[in-house]
């Protein structure tokens, strides 16, 4: 079956600083790919819908210039916590779009902590 | 764009008793429902789905129905055991390809009391 591998699975950086989440699809090309957060005890947000090659489509009250997400390649994904700040910790979660039968596959998701 | 209402947000069951968690959606355009298990830290996992042609999907001990009319969908869950519980969410895509965004529920905690 289709898999993501999404790392690191946990991080914590200080207040300001920048921090990188990357999602591979191992052994599909992954045409599209989502961007979730989620808070405690709380459902999955969309974030961001990146097409590899494009510029993501974010979603109304996402700041883009603060979650930079890369898709420059059919395997690879990246999310990036520009900036960050106490209220940024939160688990994100990545989907990829494999276009075919596996539909949605979703990495095991970052927990970011931010102090 | 499209919203999912999720009931109820917990549920505690018996074990071996079953559990059913009901959702409705707003956007008649939506074909596919999937259904996630998300146990604690980590990301959700694809336990059923069901595109709207069909009204009944069934795999072992879970199930899921459809109502398009309604604009609704059911997860059954069958001779539950304590390994079933976790959070549960339902979604809605127009798509089952992965080129179309998934909206999800609000999730419900399922405890099963062994």
């Amino acid at each position: 079956g289709a898999v993501v591998s999404q790392h690191p699975s946990w991080v914590i950086c200080k207040s300001g600083t920048s921090v990188k989440i990357e999602c591979r699809s191992l052994d599909f090309q992954a045409t599209t790919m989502f961007w979730y957060r989620q808070f405690p005890k709380q459902s999955l947000m969309l974030m961001a819908t990146s097409n590899e090659g494009s510029k993501a489509t974010y979603e109304q009250g996402v700041e883009k210039d603060k979650f930079l997400i890369n898709h420059a390649s059919l395997t690879l994904s990246t999310l990036t916590v520009t900036s960050a700040h106490p209220e940024d910790s939160s688990f994100y979660i990545c989907s990829a779009g494999t276009g075919g039968p596996y539909g949605y596959t979703f990495g095991s998701g970052t927990r970011l902590t931010v102090v | 764009g499209e919203n999912v209402e999720q009931h109820p947000s917990t549920l505690s069951v018996q074990e071996g008793d079953s559990a059913v968690i009901k959702c409705t959606y707003s956007d008649s355009a939506s074909n596919y429902f999937p259904w996630y298990k998300q146990e604690l830290g980590k990301g959700p996992q694809l336990i059923i789905d069901i595109r709207s042609n069909v009204g009944e999907k069934k795999d072992q001990r879970i199930a899921v129905t459809l109502n398009k009319t309604a604009k609704h969908f059911s997860l059954h869950i069958t001779e539950t055991q304590p390994e079933d519980s976790a959070v549960y969410f339902c979604a809605a895509s127009r798509s089952n390809f992965g080129n179309e965004k998934l909206t999800f529920g609000t999730g419900t905690r399922l405890t099963i009391i062994p």
